[in-house]
């Protein structure tokens, strides 16, 4: 069965960078995009960023632009979403999400992680 | 942007019975509209597709309706698993803010 693991929770200073991880199984990592969704407390899900699993392609929200990359490393069937320059503001619960279509963001999720919760505090 | 407004915020609902949930686009989104279900501590779930298919695996009782700014989630006979937070995902223009729902909480009555 698909199954998305995320990385575990992480605390982090304001101004540091953070790296979360999801680790694809239970199907063939090229043939789909894979997504990054947080979710700040008592806010709506806010979608980050998509990934190619196959070529690496990426495309950013406009909101995360010039903060975010997202990567994979497709012998450890692995995505990577790196945060930089973290506010208390980006405390959230962070999703990555399998999109049902290899490409683009006009994509519905069909798998999700649990989710990790990162911490900015200082 | 293309915003998505749930209602209500939250539902309560005796066992058994009917449960309705409205997500409205502010601009037509045509069927490209998801329904998830999230419980605390577990991933979400996608439920709906292209606004009426069930994803796969998901029971019956599940099933979605609508089409450019108007649609409904409707969960028949409620089992005590349902109880969760339900929200709705417009995936037919460039993800914005809005294009998630605020999510509407379904609880026991």
């Amino acid at each position: 069965q698909v199954q998305l693991v995320q990385s575990g929770a992480e605390v982090k200073k304001p101004g540091a960078s953070v790296k979360v991880s999801c680790k694809a199984s239970g199907y063939t990592f090229s043939k789909n995009s894979l997504h990054w969704v947080r979710q700040a407390p008592g806010q709506r899900l806010e979608w980050m960023g998509w990934i190619n699993a196959a070529n690496g392609d990426t495309e950013y929200s406009q909101r995360f632009q010039s903060r975010v990359t997202i990567t994979r490393d497709t012998s450890a069937t692995t995505a990577y979403m790196e945060l930089s320059s973290l506010r208390p503001e980006d405390t959230a619960v962070y999703f990555c999400a399998r999109g049902a279509f290899q490409t683009g963001y006009f994509n519905y999720f069909d798998h999700w992680g649990v989710g990790t919760l990162v911490t900015v505090s200082s | 942007e293309t915003e998505t407004t749930q209602s209500p915020a939250t539902l309560s609902v005796s066992p058994g019975e009917r449960a309705t949930l409205s997500c409205r686009a502010s601009k037509s989104v045509s069927t490209n509209l998801a329904w998830y279900q999230k419980k605390p501590g577990q991933a979400p779930r996608l439920l709906i597709y292209d606004s009426s298919t069930r994803a796969t695996g998901i029971p019956a009782r599940f099933s979605g309706s609508g089409s450019g700014t108007e649609f409904t989630l409707t969960i028949s006979n409620l089992q005590s698993e349902d109880f969760a937070v339900y929200f709705c995902h417009q995936y037919n223009t460039r993800p914005s803010l809005g294009s998630f729902g605020q999510g509407t909480r379904l609880e026991i009555k």
